[in-house]
């Protein structure tokens, strides 16, 4: 059974860059879109963008100018890096695998991980 | 401001059957398949309906999507108490992931 699990630091400074790294255990990384999402709290969730294991990506217009994902096949991780961070980017942030079977779906998801943008 | 749009609550007692509206446009609903999610407190999302109306497994049949148009539909029959959670409705729009507001849902 497919588990991923998120890491990176918990606090940010603004104006810094937000990485964070999902890592896929209990099956392959290839041949899947791989997505970030992130919740602040009380709040929705908000998509930040998706890549596939070839490294092509899509990602949120509202966010694109700041995300760079990116994918390492050999450790069956993907990542996400935001710059230039502020307290709006303060968020539980979770990344997803789009399945195949699911038609699009995103099954499963990490657990995810809060991060907090303060100096 | 969600792209897809949810009411933000909806309610019912144990036994009673509750329905949550999504409604989109033809570049996303319309043209491509809805997803719900159940979120439970403190957890994260899971995936409830996919390609519209299709459960995964483990998902209790009383759990069921539909679609028309630009819009769709989550019903929930026989409603229990573990399942006052937060749903959300989501759709692909040119490959840009969009979601509903989110619906919390409170079983009386």
């Amino acid at each position: 059974q497919v588990q991923l699990q998120e890491s990176g630091p918990g606090l940010v400074k603004p104006s810094e860059t937000l990485s964070l790294t999902c890592t896929v255990s209990g099956g392959s990384i290839s041949s899947y879109y791989w997505s970030w999402i992130r919740q602040p709290a009380g709040k929705g969730l908000e998509w930040i963008g998706r890549i596939y294991t070839s490294g092509s990506t899509n990602y949120n217009p509202s966010l694109k100018s700041r995300v760079t994902m990116s994918v390492d096949t050999s450790k069956n991780q993907f990542s996400l890096k935001l710059s230039s961070v502020t307290a709006a980017d303060t968020a539980v942030y979770y990344c997803a695998r789009e399945g195949m079977v699911t038609g699009g779906g995103l099954d499963p998801w990490g657990q995810g991980t809060l991060v907090t943008v303060s100096s | 401001q969600s792209v897809l749009t949810q009411p933000p609550s909806a309610s019912g007692t144990p036994g009673q059957r509750v329905t949550i509206s999504c409604s989109g446009s033809s570049s996303n609903i319309g043209s491509n398949y809805v997803y719900w999610y159940q979120q439970l407190p403190g957890t994260a999302p899971k995936l409830l309906i996919y390609r519209n109306n299709q459960r995964p497994s483990g998902v209790p049949d009383r759990f069921s999507g539909s679609k028309s148009g630009t819009s769709a539909s989550l019903a929930i029959s026989g409603l229990r108490s573990e399942d006052e959670a937060d749903y959300y409705c989501a759709a692909w729009d040119d490959s840009l992931g969009v979601f509903g507001g989110g619906t919390k849902l409170t079983v009386l």
